[in-house]
């Protein structure tokens, strides 16, 4: 199984910009996914084949990459960004998580 | 407003079974793939299984091949998952997700709130 790795935690100031990594152990094209999960509830898409918003979401929130590093920007940070990310991808085989990064407002 | 509400979740013994509903509301079900993902107690998420709009391709993770069904009724908008022979690691809460793309499963862009499994004597 393709295995998606990201940083544990973050911790960053409003109004910064922040970026969360995850690395595949192998390509994955562009077929990474990004999701936000507050406490307490279910997952929100907020990014899908690599580099689109999905609806709703903010504009501060963008995602690059492809092959086996992806990044989510967030800029600027806001209070209520504090959740964890989790990066999906839907290239190979079973459709993998990574393990999330939690994401702390200072 | 796309609507996904699970039910049937709760405490079971090793080795029983119990079955997940998932009623969808506000899009016509029939024309999206539908999947669960689980997330284990202060863990990540793990995709556990898919069906096509017709119900006629399904698609699972190894792990629960052979013990869970994942099953749907279009006429009722209604998303199933039937597990049996449930271990203590299948313990998760257990979300129904729609898929927005067709073919094979690819992302998960509405998501339920969530329905806990326990699996323990």
């Amino acid at each position: 199984d393709t295995v998606l790795t990201q940083s544990p935690a973050l911790a960053v100031s409003p109004g910064e910009r922040v970026t969360i990594s995850c690395k595949a152990s192998e390509s994955v094209s562009t077929r990474m996914h990004w999701y936000q999960q507050k406490p307490g509830q279910q997952p929100k898409l907020l990014i899908y084949k690599a580099s689109n918003l999905a609806s709703g979401v903010p504009a501060r929130f963008s995602g690059s990459g492809s092959g086996t590093d992806f990044t989510l920007t967030i800029d600027p940070v806001e209070a209520d960004d504090t959740a964890t990310y989790f990066c999906q991808q839907s290239w190979n085989g079973p459709r993998t998580f990574g393990g999330g990064t939690k994401l702390e407002l200072k | 407003e796309v609507q996904l509400v699970e039910s049937g979740g709760g405490l079971v013994q090793p080795g029983r079974s119990m079955k997940l509903s998932c009623a969808a509301s506000g899009f016509t079900f029939s024309s999206f793939p539908m999947a669960w993902v689980r997330q284990a107690p202060t863990k990540g998420l793990e995709w556990v299984a898919t069906i096509s709009t017709s119900g006629g391709s399904t698609y699972y993770r190894d792990s629960v091949k052979g013990r869970f069904t994942i099953s749907r009724d279009n006429a009722k908008s209604t998303l199933y998952l039937q597990m049996n022979s449930l271990r203590s690691e299948d313990t998760a809460t257990y979300y129904c997700t729609r898929d927005p793309t067709t073919g094979i499963p690819h992302y998960f862009d509405y998501w339920g709130q969530g329905v806990m499994v326990t699996v323990s004597s």
